[in-house]
C-alpha cells in the first residue's frame, strides 16, 4: 500500500481555519485520497475523499496538488468539536474496504 | 437509518480464552470489515466479508476468524487470546458495487482487555 506522511500534531484556535497537510509521493493513478477523523472514544468517521479535483462537502474541503503527491484537508472554521485525530489514507478501488491507517495528526483546538 | 452497532462495548478475558464480538451493519450495507486498534495507534485491517465470504485479510493469524450472516451482520472470533490482543475492535460497514461512495461507516468499537 502506498504510504502517507502527516505531522503528528497541530494546534488551532477556535473559529480559525485549519490546514492539515498530507504527503503521498508514491500515490498511484488509481488511488483515491480519503480522510477520516477519530474523536475521543469513538470509531473513525469519514470526512471527505477525492481523486484529482478539489472537493467540498459540509464538513471540509480537500485540496489536491496537481501532481497528486500531496493534499490538504481544510476545516474552514475550527470548533472544539473538531478536536480529533485526522487520518489521510490512500484507498485503491481494488482493495475494497481495506483502509491502511497511519498514526494521523492529532488536532488540538483551543479557545 | 440505523448506524453500525457493536456489542459488547467492553469486556475482560484471560489469556487462552476465546471471545466473540458482534456487529450490526448500517441498513442497506452488504460489506463488513473489522479493524484492531491498539492504544495510541491507528486501526489495523483484520479482514472483510462480502456476501458471507471473507474476501480480504490483513496480517493477522488464523485464530482471528469471522462470519457474516444473511442479514449482513457479522461476528469476529478470536481464539487462544494473548495479552497483545488487548485493543479496541472496530467494525465498519459499506456498500460494495454500484452506488458505492467509498465511505466506510464505523461503529464505536468493542474494547477488549486480556489479563
Amino acid at each position: 500500500d502506498a504510504k502517507t506522511t502527516q505531522p503528528n500534531s497541530m494546534e488551532s484556535n477556535e473559529e480559525e481555519p485549519v490546514h492539515l497537510p498530507c504527503n503521498h509521493s508514491t500515490i498511484s493513478g488509481t488511488d483515491y485520497i480519503h480522510w477520516y477523523r477519530q474523536l475521543p472514544s469513538q470509531g473513525p468517521e469519514y470526512v471527505i475523499h477525492g481523486l484529482t479535483s478539489n472537493v467540498n462537502n459540509r464538513m471540509a474541503s480537500l485540496a489536491i496538488a496537481e501532481d497528486r503527491k500531496s493534499s490538504t484537508l481544510i476545516l474552514h472554521r475550527a470548533t472544539l468539536r473538531d478536536a480529533a485525530v485526522y487520518y489521510c489514507i490512500l484507498r485503491n478501488t481494488g482493495t475494497a474496504s481495506k483502509l491502511t491507517f497511519g498514526t494521523g495528526t492529532r488536532l488540538q483546538v483551543t479557545l | 437509518e440505523t448506524g453500525v452497532t457493536q456489542s459488547p462495548t467492553h469486556l475482560i478475558k484471560t489469556r487462552g480464552q476465546q471471545v466473540t464480538l458482534r456487529c450490526s451493519s448500517q441498513s442497506g450495507h452488504n460489506t463488513v470489515s473489522w479493524y484492531q486498534q491498539a492504544l495510541g495507534q491507528g486501526p489495523q485491517f483484520i479482514f472483510q466479508y462480502y456476501r458471507e465470504e471473507e474476501n480480504g485479510r490483513g496480517n493477522f493469524p488464523p485464530r482471528f476468524s469471522g462470519l457474516q450472516f444473511p442479514n449482513y451482520s457479522s461476528e469476529l472470533n478470536v481464539n487462544a487470546l494473548e495479552l497483545d490482543d488487548s485493543a479496541l475492535y472496530l467494525c465498519a460497514s459499506s456498500l460494495a458495487g454500484r452506488g458505492n461512495t467509498g465511505e466506510l461507516f464505523f461503529g464505536e468499537g468493542s474494547r477488549l482487555t486480556v489479563l
